[in-house]
């Protein structure tokens, strides 16, 4: 099984709801991320998770929060959003050993905030 | 900023040319990596090359790799009308986590 999954596939949220993301994967990775994409840009990377714990956070704001229950399961909890959060959101995982890997993605949660 | 850059932005051919896309990178890295996505959907893995090879094959798809240049290119031979997406690659960075990707490329192929 090499398959990322994530839902919902799209989410409508306004600014003052709070919703959660969620990302899975039984390949045994132990380091799990996630990215923001915008149109025709590329990925953008948000966190990382490695074993269980929070390893990089590349300065989001904290209306965006991250939490890794056990090592299948990565959610991204949102709220009071802004119409600029607007997104793809990406997870992907890849095995244990730091980006010596291949990294894989899941199918992505397109998140609309009005 | 730590993002790579490719080149072109986009590219447009006839079904049956080839398509080559460049990367340039700027950190030591491990692997430098080859990813397809269709109109803004998820990412889908088409190699990985490590940082002490030079070149490898799959299928139609042909990476060279140049760390002293600190640079990638992609060939997709013979192009399909179903390879019409954009391709972005991808640096695992040495020593962390982070994956860094390029800019990306457009790539429309006409039937």
């Amino acid at each position: 099984d090499t398959e990322v999954t994530q839902t919902p596939k799209h989410l409508v949220m306004g600014m003052t709801n709070k919703k959660s993301l969620k990302c899975e994967q039984h390949m045994g990775h132990r380091a799990m991320y996630w990215y923001k994409q915008k149109a025709k840009k590329p990925p953008e990377l948000m966190f990382v998770y490695s074993y269980e714990k929070l390893s990089i956070n590349e300065s989001v704001p904290s209306r965006f929060s991250p939490e890794c229950p056990n090592s299948s399961l990565l959610n991204l909890h949102l709220h009071a959003l802004q119409p600029e959060d607007s997104a793809l959101y990406l997870c992907a995982s890849n095995p244990p050993g730091g980006s010596t890997d291949t990294q894989y993605f899941g199918p992505g949660t397109r998140l609309t905030v009005l | 900023s730590q993002q790579g850059e490719e080149d072109p932005q986009a590219l447009s051919i006839q079904e049956g040319e080839n398509a080559t896309m460049n990367c340039s990178y700027k950190t030591s890295i491990n692997n430098l990596q080859w990813y397809r996505q269709n109109s803004g959907r998820g990412l889908v893995h088409l190699i990985l090359i490590r940082s002490n090879e030079r070149e490898k094959h799959s299928g139609r798809l042909r990476v060279t790799l140049d760390t002293s240049k600190k640079s990638s290119s992609l060939l997709i031979t013979a192009s399909r009308a179903a390879d019409t997406a954009s391709y972005f690659c991808a640096t695992g960075v040495s020593g962390t986590y982070k994956y860094i990707f390029g800019t990306g490329t457009r790539l429309k192929v006409l039937a």
